[in-house]
Parts: C-alpha cells; sequence; structure tokens
C-alpha cells in the first residue's frame, strides 16, 4: 500500500540553487513527517521532521512545508550543494512508530 | 554517542536456510524498528518492538518475526529463505513512540540469498 509517494525518482539541480524535493501521502492519520538522507552502503540519516500540527519547519539550509489539506509535503534546501547529493526518502508516522516511506528521490547537485 | 550497530553487515544464504539479524539501539532507546529496503522500492516497515513487546507490524508473511530483550537489542528471523528475500535489512531505534521523536538508523545488514 502505497501511502506515501515520492512521485520524482531523481532530480537535478545546479549548485547555489534551490532544491525542492516533494511527497504525497493518502492516510489523514499520519501526525508526524520526517525527511531521511541516505548515502550509499549506509543506513538513513535523520535531516528534518514536522509535527503535524505545523505547517513549517527550518532548520539551517532545509526547510520543510506540509499542507494537510493537500496531503503534501516538501523539502527545501537552498542554497544546493554538491554534498547534498543523495537519496532523499520521505516518512510519515501513525500509531507510534508505526512508520511508511516513499520510494525516494535522487539528488543530483551538480557543481 | 554510540549510534545504532547492526550485525552482520553482509550475509550470503541459500534458499530454505534461516537468518537472525542483530540489532543493538542508541543507549536509552527502547523502541526498536526493522525494515526491509529492495532495489527500486522504498523501506518496507517490518515490525516495531517496545519494551520487549511486539507494538506494530507490517504487511509480511509470518516468516519474518523478531524479538526484543530487556536491554532493548533486538533480533530478527527470516526462516524457509527465498529469493526474494534479498534485500537491505534496516533497524532504527527511537526513544519511545508518543512523543515527536525522529528513528535513527544503523547502516543494515545486507543479505543475498543463493
Amino acid at each position: 500500500d502505497q501511502q506515501v509517494k515520492q512521485n520524482s525518482p531523481s532530480l537535478s539541480v545546479q549548485e547555489g540553487r534551490i532544491s525542492i524535493l516533494n511527497c504525497d501521502y493518502t492516510n489523514s492519520m499520519f501526525d508526524y513527517f520526517l525527511w531521511y538522507k541516505k548515502y550509499p552502503a549506509e543506513g538513513p540519516t535523520f535531516l528534518i521532521s514536522i509535527s503535524s500540527i505545523k505547517d513549517k519547519n527550518e532548520d539551517g539550509r532545509f526547510t520543510v512545508f506540509l499542507n494537510k489539506s493537500a496531503k503534501h509535503l516538501s523539502l527545501h534546501i537552498v542554497p544546493s550543494q554538491p554534498g547534498d547529493s543523495a537519496v532523499y526518502f520521505c516518512a510519515a508516522r501513525y500509531n507510534n512508530n508505526d512508520m511508511r516511506f516513499g520510494a525516494g528521490t535522487r539528488l543530483t547537485v551538480k557543481p | 554517542k554510540a549510534g545504532v550497530t547492526q550485525t552482520p553487515r553482509y550475509l550470503i544464504k541459500t534458499r530454505g536456510q534461516q537468518v537472525t539479524l542483530s540489532c543493538s539501539p542508541i543507549s536509552g532507546h527502547r523502541s526498536v524498528s526493522w525494515y526491509q529496503q529492495t532495489p527500486g522500492q522504498g523501506l518496507q516497515f517490518l515490525f516495531e518492538y517496545f519494551s520487549e513487546t511486539q507494538r506494530n507490524k507490517g504487511n509480511f508473511p509470518g516468516r519474518f518475526s523478531g524479538r526484543q530483550f530487556s536491554n532493548s537489542r533486538s533480533e530478527m528471523n527470516v526462516s524457509t529463505l527465498e529469493l526474494g528475500d534479498s534485500a537491505l535489512y534496516l533497524c532504527a531505534s527511537s526513544l519511545a513512540g508518543a512523543t515527536y521523536q525522529p528513528q535513527h538508523f544503523g547502516d543494515g545488514t545486507r543479505l543475498s540469498i543463493l
């Protein structure tokens, strides 16, 4: 059951520009949303999160936006750096730690 | 602070065998979750343990099972291995499920079935 979808398998941006990664979900019971970054041969690394009672959370170059009416989540990275190149996973949680992940978006930041 | 530790990192088995994977959570974390990642798929939730009890379970067959010990360490077992079980198995730990606490992942165990 694809309750969390990342429709873009890949994204390429120029260094210094904005990267926008998108995520859609179907279950209105999700109460907590997270973004993870994953490099090859490593486990996912927590990046940023947002609870369902907020619509924006910012941490340095990373901002997550939540639009509950549209069931849409996005991650903005400004400015993008080559070291940001990785696979980004969107995740949503309900029922304690029952988490659902999207299939991931591979971000490539070109120098 | 040590992160989540998974052992072994790599494992090769043949069809029909069984396998046990181990996960040591971050110190103080009582919730441990397991995920399966296959090529082209996101992370598929297997199950979550909290205080030695399975609290949540994903949509996997009964061949996949787990347990958690009193020190929060967890093991995952897969019996009667099939070729389709080849995947990266990831373990994640967190402080608790009721608050907004992220899960932290280990580097996974790469399981290959021949």
